[in-house]
């Protein structure tokens, strides 16, 4: 596997379900992070984790529980969504720096319908 | 509060035409820019990050920065159908921050 993968890609799921989202990252990069795209609207950077510590938390609802294990796995936690928390939830990873090494490389995303 | 300003579009060009796409942003204490491409329905990849006044080419694609204006752009020459999709533009502040500022993006729409 190279690059940043994601699964599930689509996850249907009811309100009062517990799933998680996984991200890995292969590039040996230090930070990941979690956004969230919604038809019409910009990304929103939901978490940011930099060596394993969360350093960026964008006031996002407890509903929503990041995980980092070690710097090459992210995880979101969902219980209790609501419909408008359906989105596509974009893993990313960077080598944290100055210039290019700030690049997003970003994951092919997970497509989550909330019912 | 840091935000990154792009017109959403569409913006339509005609197959083999130059597309000029904007950004400006509000925080003077920018320093690293990037525009990425994202297909429909896919995740965004970069094409180019400028940091330096000036121009920046990479085959078709030419990056412009103004930092006196806040001001980036992205040229698309000899455009393609191929080019359609959404360009989003992410600045990144001085001072040892990594976390990008993305603007909501442009779509372009290259007809035949």
């Amino acid at each position: 596997e190279t690059g940043v993968t994601q699964t599930p890609r689509h996850l249907v799921m009811g309100m009062t379900n517990k799933k998680s989202l996984k991200c890995e990252q292969h590039l040996g990069h230090n930070a990941m992070y979690w956004y969230k795209q919604s038809a019409k609207k910009p990304l929103e950077l939901m978490f940011v984790y930099s060596l394993e510590e969360r350093v960026e938390n964008n006031s996002v609802p407890s509903r929503f529980s990041p995980e980092c294990p070690n710097s090459s796995h992210l995880f979101l936690h969902l219980h209790t969504l609501q419909p408008e928390d359906s989105a596509l939830y974009l893993c990313a990873s960077s080598q944290t720096g100055t210039g290019d090494t700030d690049t997003q490389y970003f994951g092919p995303g997970t497509r989550l319908t909330v019912l | 509060q840091k935000e990154v300003e792009q017109n959403s579009g569409p913006l339509s060009v005609p197959e083999g035409a130059i597309a000029s796409l904007n950004c400006t942003y509000s925080d003077r204490g920018s320093q690293s820019f990037f525009w990425y491409r994202q297909y429909s329905g896919k995740s965004p990849e970069l094409i180019m990050f400028i940091y330096s006044n000036g121009d920046k080419e990479d085959g078709r694609f030419t990056a412009q920065l103004n930092k006196a204006s806040q001001y980036v752009s992205l040229l698309i020459r000899d455009s393609q159908p191929s080019d359609s999709a959404t360009y989003l533009c992410a600045a990144i502040s001085s001072g040892g921050s990594y976390i990008p500022t993305f603007g909501r993006g442009t779509s372009l729409i290259v007809h035949p």
